[in-house]
């Protein structure tokens, strides 16, 4: 069964950039036709879907983090990245990457603060 | 910007039956929206349960069912177990992008 991991710095300093790795295991990240997802949460608040990318490499991400996000993928590592530029005190959540949001890593806590 | 409503909360009394909606800013939900559904219990990841409007997973209990209900997607729980109280959310699928409901804190009372 696949499983995921997230993984990078807990703590940014505003106006730095984000950056995450989610690392696969029991499948490989460039075959079947699967979207790498990476969602997030802020502390006491609902989840956020932040973008996916395809197997092919193509992605989508939510408007309202489009100008910030890049999700892309590492083949040679079976791993799938986030980064995030530009943060503020409002991108501190957990993390979560995900396969078409049925499989999910068990988050990571990252906390945006000079 | 699209909004995906849920109910803030419900709360349920053990071995009843409670029905969570998910509704879309953009007007009714069908299934071209594939709704999901996912139970996130307190300090944990969330969980997917329902994929597609009506699919469970085999992990899915089959107290959960999702359908489409008067244009909104919607979760029933029948026959609630305690361990049921959890936050859920629901997410749809806007051409490419997706977008999760609020959540719904569900009270087993």
């Amino acid at each position: 069964q696949v499983q995921l991991q997230e993984s990078g710095p807990g703590l940014v300093k505003p106006s730095q950039t984000l950056s995450l790795t989610c690392s696969v295991s029991g499948d490989s990240i460039n075959s079947g036709s699967y979207y790498w997802t990476w969602i997030r949460q802020p502390a006491g608040k609902g989840l956020e879907w932040i973008g996916r990318i395809f197997t092919s490499g193509t992605t989508s991400y939510s408007p309202s983090l489009e100008s910030r996000v890049t999700i892309s993928l590492d083949t040679s590592n079976n791993q799938f990245s986030l980064k995030l530029i530009s943060v503020t005190a409002a991108d501190t959540a957990v993390y979560y990457c995900a396969r078409d949001s049925i499989y999910w890593g068990q988050g990571i806590l990252v906390t945006v603060s000079s | 910007q699209t909004v995906v409503t849920q109910e803030p909360s419900l709360t349920v009394s053990p071995g009843g039956t409670v029905t969570l909606t998910c509704a879309s800013s953009t007007g009714a939900l069908t299934s071209d929206y594939y709704p999901s559904w996912f139970q996130q219990k307190a300090g944990q990841a969330p969980r997917s349960l329902i994929y597609h409007t009506t699919n469970k997973h085999s992990w899915t209990p089959a107290r959960f069912s999702g359908s489409l209900l008067g244009g909104k997607a919607a979760l029933t729980l029948s026959g609630v177990q305690p361990e049921d109280e959890a936050d859920y959310y629901c997410l749809l699928y806007y051409g490419g992008v997706r977008v999760f409901g609020g959540g719904t804190k569900l009270t087993v009372l």
